[in-house]
């Protein structure tokens, strides 16, 4: 089976743009979680998708959002950008919601300039 | 809440010898706990989890770990380093609170392994 998929695997923006990041999970899988990667925090929980709902989210401002479609996939938008968004944004899948064990996937390294 | 604390940030260990990490985790319920290993530029495997079964948890690798309530400890062990165990660790707590998946964090611990 073909693990978690994210794109695009780097990107460069400006402050003020926005972002969209996209996540395949593994086949079969339903769940998506998101997860943002920096030196200073480390890794923080964003927001969990299942069956196109929202089931959990972090602590994080209304610029980061998401979703989910039918077939599992998901994305993750960042609008007006900041300096200190640049970090390694991590998606997991897991089967279900009911804590099966999460799987990550090689993530994607936004740089904010 | 749950949570989980990392005391070591960096431990060097030279090959061929024991590695432990260690854990300490705080939670109003049973937990579910995890360790994940990250290696450069790479996004996080998983070495291994508890989930109220056995205490003592064998992952991928050689590693394995030991759930201690009287301890609320959760450290973890390989009997033999080797060079590509250098990477950094976490160790993880599932939340319980209105269910789903939100896993919490460790800062990380960092091995490196010399010759």
């Amino acid at each position: 089976k073909a693990g978690v998929t994210q794109t695009p695997r780097y990107l460069i923006k400006t402050r003020g743009q926005q972002v969209t990041l996209s996540c395949s999970p593994i086949s079969g899988h339903r769940s998506v979680s998101w997860y943002q990667q920096t030196p200073g925090q480390g890794l923080q929980f964003l927001f969990e998708y299942f069956s196109e709902t929202q089931r959990n989210k972090g602590n994080f401002p209304g610029r980061f959002s998401g979703r989910q479609f039918s077939n599992s996939r998901s994305e993750m938008n960042v609008s007006t950008l900041e300096l200190g968004d640049s970090a390694l944004y991590l998606c997991a899948s897991s089967l279900d919601t009911g804590g099966e064990t999460q799987y990550f996937g090689p993530g994607t390294r936004l740089l904010v300039l | 809440a749950q949570s989980v604390t990392q005391l070591d940030s960096h431990v060097s260990v030279s090959e061929g010898t024991p590695v432990l990490l260690r854990c300490n985790y705080s939670s109003s319920y049973s937990p579910s706990l995890f360790w994940y290993v990250q290696h450069p530029n790479k996004g996080l495997q998983l070495l291994l989890k508890y989930t109220s079964a056995a205490t003592l948890v064998k992952g991928i690798n050689g590693f394995e770990a030991e759930f201690k309530k009287s301890e609320t400890s959760f450290h973890l062990t390989k009997p033999s380093a080797h060079m590509s165990d250098a990477a950094e660790y976490f160790c993880v707590v599932r939340g319980l609170t209105g269910g789903g998946n939100k896993l919490t964090f460790g800062t990380g611990t960092q091995l490196k392994v010399e010759l």
